[in-house]
C-alpha cells in the first residue's frame, strides 16, 4: 500500500539554525498538509497546500515557517531561526482529492525535531 | 470543526469487541464523521468515515445514530495492535477551510492480553 514517507526520522538542531523537513506524499495525491505534535499534547494543524500554493494556515504557521513543493515528488517544511518551542513531532499528510469530497488524509510517521 | 466529545480512556480484552463512542450534538447536515487513530510513536492513521449510513471496512465499522448526534467506532475483535488513541473528527468541508483536521484529546484504548 502506498505510504507517505518523511525524512529524517529525527533531527537535532541548535537554536537559531534553519531546518528543512522533507516529505514524499503518495504519488497521485494533490493536497498536502503539515501538522505538529508537541510531546504530550494534541496534534495541531499547521498548513495545507494545493496547486503550488498555501490553501490555509494556522496561527502557529507564522513567518518563521514556509512550505515548498520543489519538484513533482517532495513537499518540504522549512523552519527559519528555530526556537526551543519548535521541538515537536512534525507530521506530513496527503490526500487524493481533498476536502470537498471528504477524502481521508494519509500521514507519515513523522520527524522528531529537537532544538537544543 | 464541529465539537466532539469522547471518553478519555477505555479498556478492552484481546479478541473482544470494542465500542468507542463519540458525541457530536452540533453536527451539521453536511459534516462527515471521520475516525483516525494514533499508535504509539506513529503518525495518525485513517480508520473510517461516514455521513449518514453505517459503514464497514477492513479495519472497523462505524455506526451513526439516526439523528447523527453521536456515532460509535466498532472494532470487532480487538488485538494488542489496536491499542492507540482514537480520534473522532468532523472536518470542515468548504467555506474557508481546506480540509484541516482538528484533533482533540481522543480516547486512549488499552487492550489487555
Amino acid at each position: 500500500e502506498p505510504e507517505v514517507t518523511q525524512t529524517p526520522s529525527h533531527q537535532v538542531t541548535q537554536m537559531g539554525q534553519e531546518v528543512i523537513l522533507r516529505c514524499v506524499p503518495i504519488s497521485n495525491h494533490l493536497y498536502f498538509y503539515w501538522y505538529r505534535q508537541i510531546l504530550g499534547q494534541k496534534v495541531e494543524f499547521l498548513v495545507s497546500f494545493y496547486n503550488n500554493e498555501i490553501s490555509e494556515k494556522s496561527e502557529i504557521f507564522d513567518d518563521q515557517f514556509s512550505v515548498e513543493r520543489p519538484d513533482g515528488s517532495n513537499f518540504t517544511l522549512k523552519i527559519r531561526s528555530t526556537k526551543l518551542e519548535d521541538s515537536a513531532m512534525y507530521f506530513c499528510a496527503s490526500s487524493e482529492r481533498g476536502y470537498r469530497i471528504n477524502q481521508p488524509q494519509h500521514f507519515g510517521d513523522g520527524t522528531r525535531l529537537s532544538i537544543l | 470543526d464541529a465539537k466532539t466529545t469522547q471518553p478519555n480512556s477505555m479498556e478492552s480484552n484481546e479478541e473482544e469487541p470494542v465500542h468507542l463512542p463519540c458525541n457530536h450534538s452540533t453536527i451539521s447536515g453536511t459534516d462527515y464523521i471521520h475516525w483516525y487513530r494514533q499508535l504509539p510513536s506513529q503518525g495518525p492513521e485513517y480508520v473510517i468515515h461516514g455521513l449518514t449510513s453505517n459503514v464497514n471496512n477492513r479495519m472497523a465499522s462505524l455506526a451513526i445514530a439516526e439523528d447523527r448526534k453521536s456515532s460509535t467506532l466498532i472494532l470487532h475483535r480487538a488485538t494488542l495492535r489496536d491499542a492507540a488513541v482514537y480520534y473522532c473528527i468532523l472536518p470542515l468541508a468548504g467555506g474557508t477551510s481546506y480540509g484541516k483536521l482538528t484533533f482533540g484529546q481522543g480516547t486512549i484504548l488499552t487492550v489487555h492480553p
